[in-house]
């Protein structure tokens, strides 16, 4: 079975308001996180990625968060913005042959945005 | 400077027929991965391909089930005697390399089947 779930299906947030995305993995030797974007009718789209070295990473408007404790990932989003309406995946790393990367993906949030 | 492509973007067949999903992905991307998309799921990993090397083929779920990668560049998918739980959207990544290198995805394949 998947090893990597998100807490809520679904989320709504006015606009402007900051948003949090939470996911929960069950693999301790996952050593890399990522989350995707995904619109209606597009593929994922990377946003940001963590190493398991690390317990927090920014981009833009976007922070990543990683609880290796209790083996939780987070995504929040500041200032939303109705572009920021899509489904939300993390995704969590599994070395494959040759040490590619072999995503397990959760099964994702639906962020809207209320303009 | 285009990204990765999928072909055909929409596919209907009946049950028990072949077919073929086609995927070109960014040029120079050495490693190319193939998921699959359930209705409100997330993505279940089906193979990858990383140059000359075999691939790993250790997702897909069964044996109607393979993939080709052709000159290192463009993949096909084929399912064979399709059924109608093979519905879902079929999506092709790249990347530039095979360790820690970003996936980008295509549009992805809606696979119908009747």
């Amino acid at each position: 079975g998947e090893s990597v779930g998100l807490h809520l299906p679904t989320l709504s947030v006015q606009e402007g308001d900051n948003s949090i995305i939470n996911c929960a993995y069950s693999n301790s030797a996952s050593d890399y996180f990522i989350w995707y974007k995904q619109e209606s009718g597009k593929g994922p789209q990377f946003i940001i990625d963590i190493r398991s070295n690390m317990d927090k990473r920014q981009g833009q408007r976007v922070t990543v968060l990683l609880n290796k404790t209790v083996k939780h990932l987070s995504l929040q989003i500041a200032a939303t913005q109705p572009g920021d309406s899509a489904v939300y995946f993390c995704a969590e790393n599994l070395r494959g042959l040759q040490g590619a990367q072999k995503l397990v993906f959760g099964q994702g949030t639906r962020l809207t945005i209320n303009p | 400077g285009a990204g990765v492509s999928q072909s055909p973007s929409n596919k209907v067949t009946e049950k028990g027929k072949d077919v073929e999903l086609r995927c070109d992905p960014i040029s120079g991307h050495t490693a190319l991965y193939w998921y699959r998309q359930s209705l409100g799921q997330g993505l279940e990993f089906l193979i990858y391909f990383q140059g000359n090397s075999a691939p790993d083929k250790s997702g897909l779920p069964s044996d109607r089930f393979s993939a080709e990668r052709t000159g290192g560049s463009v993949s096909t998918l084929t399912i064979q005697r399709t059924q109608q739980e093979d519905s879902a959207v079929y999506l092709c990544a790249s990347s530039l390399r095979v360790a820690g290198g970003e996936q980008f995805f295509g549009p992805g394949t809606r696979l119908t089947v009747l």
